[in-house]
C-alpha cells in the first residue's frame, strides 16, 4: 500500500513569513509523529499524535510552532514568522501506536531565506 | 531525557568488509531500533530488538543488546556500496512515553 507522503518535497522562504508542511500518514495508522533534523544532526521531536487524545506537544520549540491532525489522518505543521534557524529537514511518521517501527515520509526540507 | 547515541559518529570502509556501529542509552528501555537514512531523507527501519532479547537477525544485519551495559550493536556483514548510509538507534523506554529517541547517527561510506 501507499506509504507516508508528505509534501511539498521542497520550500524556500523568506524569513518572516508563515508555511505550512503537510503530512499524510499511512491509511489506519493512529500515531503520527513531527520530527525535525537539522544538517548532520539526529532526529528531534516535535509533536505527537495518537488517536483521539491530546497531542503530545513537547517537543515544539517555541510558540511559532503548531500542528493539527484533522480527522485522525493527515496532518499539517505550521510555521509561523520563520526564522532562518528553522531551516531543516522536518520529518513525519506513523504507526499503529504504541513503542513499534515507525514509517517515515520523504520529508520536507525547508529553508528560510 | 534517555538518548541513544551512536558510536562512531563515521565509518568509511572497503565493500566486502564488515561495518559495525554501536549504540548506548541512558535508562530502562523497552525495545531498540535501527534506522537508515540515505541522503537526509526519510529513515528506513531495519531491526527492532527487545529488552528481553540478546541478539537478532536479518539478512546481513545482526543487533545485539546487553541491557546491562545499556548498548547495542549493529553488524553489517559483507557491506555493498549500497550501504552507505546514515545509521540511527532509536530507544522507546520501558514506562511512558511512547516517543522514541534518537541518537544523532553513524555516517557510513562503503567504498567499491
Amino acid at each position: 500500500g501507499a506509504g507516508v507522503s508528505q509534501s511539498p518535497s521542497n520550500k524556500v522562504t523568506e524569513k518572516g513569513k508563515d508555511v505550512e508542511l503537510r503530512c499524510d500518514p499511512i491509511s489506519g495508522h493512529t500515531a503520527l509523529y513531527w520530527y525535525r533534523q537539522s544538517l548532520g544532526q539526529g532526529l528531534e521531536f516535535l509533536i505527537y499524535f495518537q488517536g483521539n487524545s491530546a497531542p503530545d506537544k513537547s517537543g515544539l520549540p517555541s510558540d511559532r510552532f503548531s500542528a493539527e491532525r484533522t480527522g485522525g489522518s493527515v496532518s499539517t505543521l505550521t510555521i509561523q514568522r520563520t526564522q532562518q534557524e528553522d531551516s531543516a529537514v522536518y520529518l513525519c511518521a506513523s504507526n499503529n501506536g504504541g513503542r513499534y517501527e515507525q514509517y517515515f515520509g520523504p520529508g520536507t526540507r525547508l529553508t528560510v531565506t | 531525557s534517555q538518548q541513544g547515541e551512536e558510536d562512531p559518529q563515521a565509518l568509511s570502509i572497503q565493500e566486502g568488509e564488515n561495518a559495525t556501529m554501536n549504540c548506548s542509552y541512558k535508562t530502562s528501555i523497552n525495545n531498540l531500533q535501527w534506522y537508515r537514512q540515505n541522503s537526509g531523507r526519510g529513515l528506513v527501519h531495519l531491526i527492532l530488538i527487545r529488552s528481553n532479547e540478546r541478539e537478532k537477525h536479518s539478512g546481513r544485519l545482526r543487533v545485539t543488546l546487553d541491557t546491562s551495559k545499556k548498548s547495542s550493536s549493529l553488524l553489517i556483514t559483507a557491506s555493498r556500496a549500497a550501504d552507505t548510509a546514515s545509521y540511527f538507534c532509536a530507544t522507546a523506554a520501558s514506562g511512558g512515553s511512547y516517543i522514541p529517541t534518537f541518537g544523532r547517527g553513524t555516517s557510513l561510506i562503503v567504498h567499491p
